[in-house]
């Protein structure tokens, strides 16, 4: 069965306290992973595209990885504008969705 | 660039009444829009594909003759909550895949529009 799992469900950390979110799937025939954001009431917001394994991509203090298995989004030194749900999105035949893990950051 | 907005940003209305949500892409042609639904605490919930100058195509257990969606043109779209109940009440989002070919290119969502149906 495809599936999309994301871990942890919710993360806190403190400000400067590195850390990874993981997003592992088991969906056959991946075309495409993609990282958003998403802010209370707001729309996810487009953050990586990852294709093929080994691929890296950054963004100030993300760093998005993908291997055959999962995905990780490293944050770096976060702050608390940080703070935020973070989705994983699949494309395989279909689109999966992760549930997200929700990151706060504590000043 | 890759920008979509949503318009309301949120509406209130009576039961019985409907309510008809936009969606653009403002920069960039989108055959390919996404409607979703959004319960606090949740993930997103796919509700409906809607390719321009076609019939959207409905996930399983959500209502066609509810949930109106009409794809007119490659930068519009637009979901119709025909008598709208309080159960509807929800966050809906939209999505806009670009038209351009090859892989299956990342969607960019509206910022959603909260619904509240009394």
């Amino acid at each position: 069965e495809d599936q999309v799992t994301q871990s942890p469900e919710a993360l806190r950390l403190q400000e400067g306290e590195s850390s990874s979110l993981n997003c592992s799937y088991t969906v056959s025939g991946l075309r495409g992973l993609f990282w958003y954001r998403q802010d209370p009431g707001k729309g996810p917001e487009f953050l990586f595209t990852l294709y093929s394994a080994g691929e890296e991509k950054e963004k100030e203090r993300l760093k998005a990885t993908l291997t055959k298995k999962e995905s990780f989004l490293h944050i770096t030194a976060p702050k608390p504008e940080d703070s935020a749900t973070y989705l994983c999105v699949i494309t395989g035949n279909q689109f999966y969705f992760g549930t997200g893990t929700s990151l706060t950051v504590i000043p | 660039g890759a920008v979509v907005s949503q318009h309301p940003s949120w509406v209130i209305c009576k039961s019985g009444t409907s309510v008809k949500i936009e969606c653009r892409s403002l920069d960039f042609q989108a055959t390919t829009m996404f409607w979703y639904r959004q319960f606090p605490k949740q993930s997103l919930m796919l509700m409906a594909t809607s390719n321009e100058g076609s019939k959207a195509t409905y996930e399983q257990g959500v209502e066609k003759d509810k949930f109106l969606i009409n794809h007119a043109s490659l930068t519009l779209s637009t979901l119709t909550v025909t008598s709208a109940h309080p159960e509807d009440s929800s966050f809906y989002i939209c999505s806009a895949r670009r038209s351009t070919s090859g892989r299956y290119n990342e969607q960019f969502f509206g910022p959603g529009t909260r619904l509240t149906v009394l």
